[in-house]
């Protein structure tokens, strides 16, 4: 079964960029029927969905956060990135990176989520 | 972008008794909509799709229904495990994928 991994430093500069991988294991990341997401939840808050790329590269955002990020995919490593810049204390989050199928928006699965604190 | 919209916030339950949660969208969905739950420390756990579709693996006391704007997730005896928040999202206008602001079912 398909399982994925967070990784990337758990601390950030104010101003600079945040920087996760997500590895993904038991599958394919090639598959052309899904989705690979970024999704966060800032501490004791709700669920935001931050965008998805898809094997041929394409990508889609979060209008909220669009300007800042970039989501890519490295289908030889099998995994995908996110890069948010320009980062402050609001962007202190835990960041999960899901799969979601193409043509129906539930996430599953998800990875185990990692705690990026940005701060100086 | 829909919003979805749960409550309550909170909800105290006794184990074993039975625990109905709401979650309304701003707009029609249709049947497009998960129902997640999330335990401290973990990641969300998909239990739901399609409104009423149980996922692999998740016991027969979870149960959704709705449709439309209106929707519910009922857990008919809650057992330990079950003490937890629990979110819905809607997949039916997207991007983006929208969540509702969850739902923490207690002890009481």
């Amino acid at each position: 079964q398909v399982q994925l991994q967070e990784s990337g430093p758990g601390l950030v500069k104010p101003s600079q960029t945040l920087s996760l991988t997500c590895t993904v294991s038991g599958g394919s990341i090639r598959s052309g029927g899904y989705y690979w997401s970024w999704i966060r939840q800032h501490p004791g808050k709700g669920l935001e969905w931050i965008g998805y790329t898809y094997y041929s590269g394409s990508t889609y955002y979060n209008p909220s956060l669009k300007s800042r990020v970039m989501i890519s995919l490295d289908a030889s490593k099998k995994q995908f990135s996110l890069r948010l810049s320009s980062v402050t204390a609001a962007d202190t989050a835990v960041y999960y990176c899901a799969r979601n199928l193409r043509h129906n928006g539930w996430f599953d699965p998800w990875g185990q989520g990692i705690l990026v604190i940005v701060s100086s | 972008e829909i919003v979805m919209t749960q409550s309550p916030a909170t909800l105290s339950v006794s184990q074993g008794e039975r625990a109905t949660l709401s979650c309304r969208a701003s707009q029609s969905i249709n049947s497009n909509l998960a129902w997640y739950q999330q335990k401290p420390g973990q990641a969300p756990r998909l239990l739901i799709y399609a409104a009423s579709t149980r996922a692999t693996g998740i016991p027969a006391r979870f149960s959704g229904s709705g449709s439309g704007t209106e929707f519910t997730l009922t857990i008919s005896s809650l057992q330990s495990e079950d003490f937890a928040v629990y979110y819905c999202q809607q997949y039916h206008n997207w991007p983006p994928l929208t969540f509702g602001g969850g739902t923490k079912v207690e002890i009481k």
